[in-house]
């Protein structure tokens, strides 16, 4: 299996504008998380998704976040409109099953907002 | 709720000993999962070592072994004989029950220097 793989690696943009975050996990896991990378707040659990049913978006900062997740195979993190405090490494991650294997991380999308 | 708790924000280590990153949490979950990952310099997150809150024994993986004492809610990264090659980020993080699913979270991580 290729792991969890996510798109753009690197992604530059202007304030206001949108930009949208894709993510491929392993196949078979039920389970996909998005999380945010920061110096200042760590590693934040923004959203996290159970057989593509959205189950807690409780760490998602405000409205100008949105994900989906249409099928198994493919998740987007839309952020519209792209402030530069959204500037950070946004990591996927996927796992199996409620007590099996740890999450396996993408190689995550570095974002600046200019 | 559920928290994980890294107060280490930094620390050194001479190559070839051993060296104990600490980690405490805190959930209600009877029943719950306890992870290390590290994180180089390049940024990716690798998994080392996964410890269930029912297991007996103590994880170990190689090098690495997790000190696991359910009464005080810790969860210490033991990693023996470093190398050079640890010197990286290390992140605690905890999986537990949340309502229609089970989440990961992460504490704040420790970056460990090995000295050669």
């Amino acid at each position: 299996d290729a792991g969890v793989i996510q798109s753009p690696r690197h992604e530059v943009t202007e304030m206001g504008q949108e930009v949208t975050l894709r993510c491929k996990p392993i196949s078979g896991h039920d389970y996909l998380f998005w999380y945010r990378q920061t110096m200042m707040r760590g590693l934040e659990l923004l959203i996290y998704f159970n057989n593509n049913v959205p189950i807690d978006d409780s760490g998602m900062p405000e409205d100008r976040f949105s994900a989906k997740m249409p099928n198994a195979s493919f998740s987007t993190l839309k952020i519209q409109p792209s402030e530069p405090r959204d500037s950070a490494v946004y990591f996927c991650a996927s796992s199996h099953g409620d007590r099996g294997p740890p999450p396996t991380f993408g190689q995550g999308t570095r974002l600046t907002v200019v | 709720a559920q928290k994980i708790t890294q107060t280490q924000p930094g620390m050194f280590v001479q190559e070839k000993e051993a060296v104990t990153l600490d980690c405490t949490y805190d959930t209600s979950d009877p029943s719950y999962g306890l992870f290390w990952y590290k994180q180089p310099s390049s940024g990716e997150m690798i998994f080392l070592i996964y410890q269930g809150s029912y297991d007996q024994q103590n994880a170990t993986e190689g090098r690495y072994s997790l000190n696991f004492q359910k009464a005080r809610k810790s969860a210490n990264l033991v990693i023996s004989a470093s190398q050079l090659g640890d010197s990286a980020m290390y992140f605690c993080a905890m999986r537990g029950v949340n309502t229609g699913g089970f989440k990961t979270i992460f504490g704040a991580g420790t970056r460990l220097f090995v000295k050669a």
